[in-house]
């Protein structure tokens, strides 16, 4: 069965310091990849998405995340940090043939410390 | 905003109680998935339809049901409620049968009572 394990579930940086938050996943192929992040009281915003060429993905907000399939991990980055991005973040994966649910990471909490 | 809209936003009702959650899908998406948020289970699949047609279903207990209507909003339906269906639901809605990205919807926070 697919799973995904974010192995962080809380993060605190300072404001204008880099990030990188971890996602690990278990497939028996390469799945489609995405983050999500989620501000409090808020829907799940789609941040990037992997499906296929290019192993480093750029998304919105100044994140990138890249695909490394020898590790099966799809690490999300950003250069520096705004107190804006204060949120939930969610790595999820997709089946590439049958049902197209999304499993979900358990979340890491992003802190912002100004 | 992602196009995706959900009534209602907040839902309180008693143990033993029928509810029903409504989505409305982005513009063109035919794809709608729910999913479920709480936090001893993180956010789970519940099931998807596409077109009208259930296409595939996951964690959804059989009090929990759906559907897709001819104008592709969806509605959850959750019998007979326990204290533990207390949640988030959220609706995400796709273009096609995937794989596409899903866009969510803001939720409806259920507490059960």
């Amino acid at each position: 069965a697919q799973s995904v394990t974010q192995p962080d579930i809380h993060i605190t940086v300072s404001e204008g310091a880099s990030l990188e938050l971890r996602c690990n996943y278990s497939y028996g192929a390469t799945p489609y990849l995405f983050w999500y992040v989620q501000s409090p009281g808020q829907g799940l915003q789609l941040l990037l998405k992997y499906f296929s060429g290019d192993t480093l993905v750029q998304g919105i907000k100044g994140f990138e995340a890249e695909f490394k399939r020898s590790q099966s991990s799809f690490n999300l980055r950003k250069p520096s940090v705004h107190w804006s991005d204060a949120a939930e973040y969610f790595c999820a994966v997709g089946d590439r043939q049958g049902a197209q649910k999304l499993v979900f990471g358990q979340g890491t909490r992003l802190t912002i410390n100004p | 905003d992602s196009g995706v809209t959900q009534t209602p936003k907040h839902l309180i009702t008693a143990t033993g109680q029928r509810v029903t959650l409504r989505c409305s899908p982005r513009s063109g998406d035919l794809s709608v998935y729910w999913y479920q948020q709480s936090l001893d289970q993180g956010l789970q699949f519940l099931i998807q339809y596409y077109n009208g047609e259930e296409r595939a279903k996951g964690n959804i207990l059989e009090r929990f049901s759906a559907q897709q209507f001819p104008d592709l909003h969806s509605e959850l339906n959750l019998s007979s409620l326990e204290l533990g269906d207390s949640a988030l639901y959220f609706c995400a809605s796709s273009v096609g049968r995937g794989p596409y990205e899903q866009y969510f919807g803001p939720g409806t926070r259920l507490t059960v009572t």
